[in-house]
Parts: structure tokens; C-alpha cells; sequence
């Protein structure tokens, strides 16, 4: 089952900063919040990941709460080209390995 | 980042066929491989994790004797669906694993007719 929620659509206009929103309020504490992004027929894109602290790179920045129930993924000059479904996920230990938990994704429409 | 390459990128065959699909880590070692499946508007769904040098590991209902998962090198996993049918047309993406981070193939777009 998914561990993260997110809203299923969201539309930004470009040049604005596109705040995608995240909840994973089940998080344990050594799991790592990670956002990755799907163009359509492609496969998945990193974006960013953390565990605590707030994190920035040169494609987005993280913001998670105290808690670590919610994160906000920042887009900071959204672009026609970011335009996809950026998916939130867990990252898990499962025996030896880590797995990705996917949820559903928010879609992100980009308008001129 | 890392660069994983997954072929064919599509495929089309006939219900009762084979078809097989590589994943290749090219510029990093890869002990953990990842196979998923994405039905239209849906997310990706994890099928099996592949360790190198032994069995994969199944998720609950896919079915091993169909997509047969080979993991021999710490560069390559091949995924073969067997007896291909319609409702396996799907597209297929792998994953290598670094210590920190996924990164994922282009993806297999399978065509059953």
C-alpha cells in the first residue's frame, strides 16, 4: 500500500513556482522522503530526496515538516517542459534491499 | 547521474510468443535490479526484485513461471514474459539501485496482438 497521498492534479503557470504538496503521515524514521517525475511514455526522473532536513538542487528544492508527515516539493520557475506526474514516494527497507513505495502522483499541467 | 539502458524501448508480438527485455546498468554495478509494470493513467507497480547471482523475489501475485527474471551480472537484468497475452500488454520499466537513489530505464512499451 502507498505510504504517501497526494492531490491527483494541479495546474501552475509558467514562470511561477509550482508547490507540489505530500502527505505521509505513517513515515517511520529512518525512511527517506524521495520525489521522482514521469514524462509521458518515459521512464521515471529523479528529482530530489531527504530524510530530515530540507534539501535544494539545481532541478527543485524539498521542504519537510518537523514532523515529517508532509513534504512540499518546489518547482522554483516552472517551465512548459515540467509539465508530468511527479510522484512522492517512500523509500523502505525490506530485508536487505530498499524498495519504492509509489502512490498515485499528482499531474502537473503547465500553462502558458 | 548514473545511466541505465533498458531494450527493445517497444515490441510488438503475437499471443503465445516469448519476448525478452534487457535492463543494463552502463556506468555503475548494479546488485539490486528492480522490474515494474504501468497499466495506462496508473502508477508503477513493483513486480520483482532481482539480486544478482540469486532468484528474484516476486510481489505478491505475479506470477514467476511467466516473467522469468534473470539477474546473472552485476550490469544486466533481462525480464521474458512467456506465452505472451493481450492483457500482458503493458509498458515495463527497470530500476538499478546506488546506495542512494533508483535510477530507472527508458521503459518497454509490450504489445500483445
Amino acid at each position: 500500500d502507498a505510504k504517501t497521498t497526494q492531490p491527483p492534479s494541479m495546474d501552475c503557470a509558467e514562470g511561477r513556482a509550482a508547490n507540489l504538496p505530500c502527505n505521509h503521515s505513517t513515515i517511520s524514521g529512518n525512511e527517506y522522503v524521495y520525489w521522482y517525475r514521469q514524462i509521458h511514455s518515459q521512464g521515471p526522473q529523479y528529482i530530489i530526496h531527504g530524510l530530515k532536513n530540507n534539501e535544494t538542487n539545481e532541478m527543485a528544492s524539498l521542504i519537510i515538516t518537523e514532523d515529517r508527515k508532509s513534504s512540499t516539493l518546489i518547482l522554483p520557475h516552472a517551465t512548459l517542459r515540467d509539465t508530468a506526474v511527479y510522484y512522492c514516494i517512500v523509500r523502505v527497507a525490506v530485508y536487505s534491499n530498499y524498495q519504492l513505495i509509489w502512490g498515485a502522483g499528482t499531474k502537473l499541467i503547465i500553462k502558458p | 547521474g548514473a545511466v541505465v539502458s533498458q531494450h527493445p524501448s517497444w515490441v510488438i508480438c503475437k499471443s503465445g510468443t516469448s519476448v525478452k527485455i534487457e535492463c543494463r546498468s552502463l556506468d555503475f554495478q548494479a546488485t539490486t535490479m528492480f522490474w515494474y509494470r504501468q497499466f495506462p493513467k496508473q502508477s508503477l507497480m513493483l513486480m520483482a526484485t532481482s539480486n544478482e547471482g540469486s532468484k528474484a523475489t516476486y510481489e505478491q501475485g505475479v506470477e514467476k513461471d511467466k516473467f522469468l527474471i534473470n539477474h546473472a551480472s552485476l550490469t544486466l537484468s533481462t525480464l521474458t514474459v512467456t506465452s505472451a497475452h493481450p492483457e500482458d500488454s503493458s509498458f515495463y520499466i527497470c530500476s538499478a539501485d546506488s546506495n542512494t537513489e533508483a535510477f530507472f530505464g527508458q521503459g518497454t512499451r509490450l504489445t500483445v496482438v
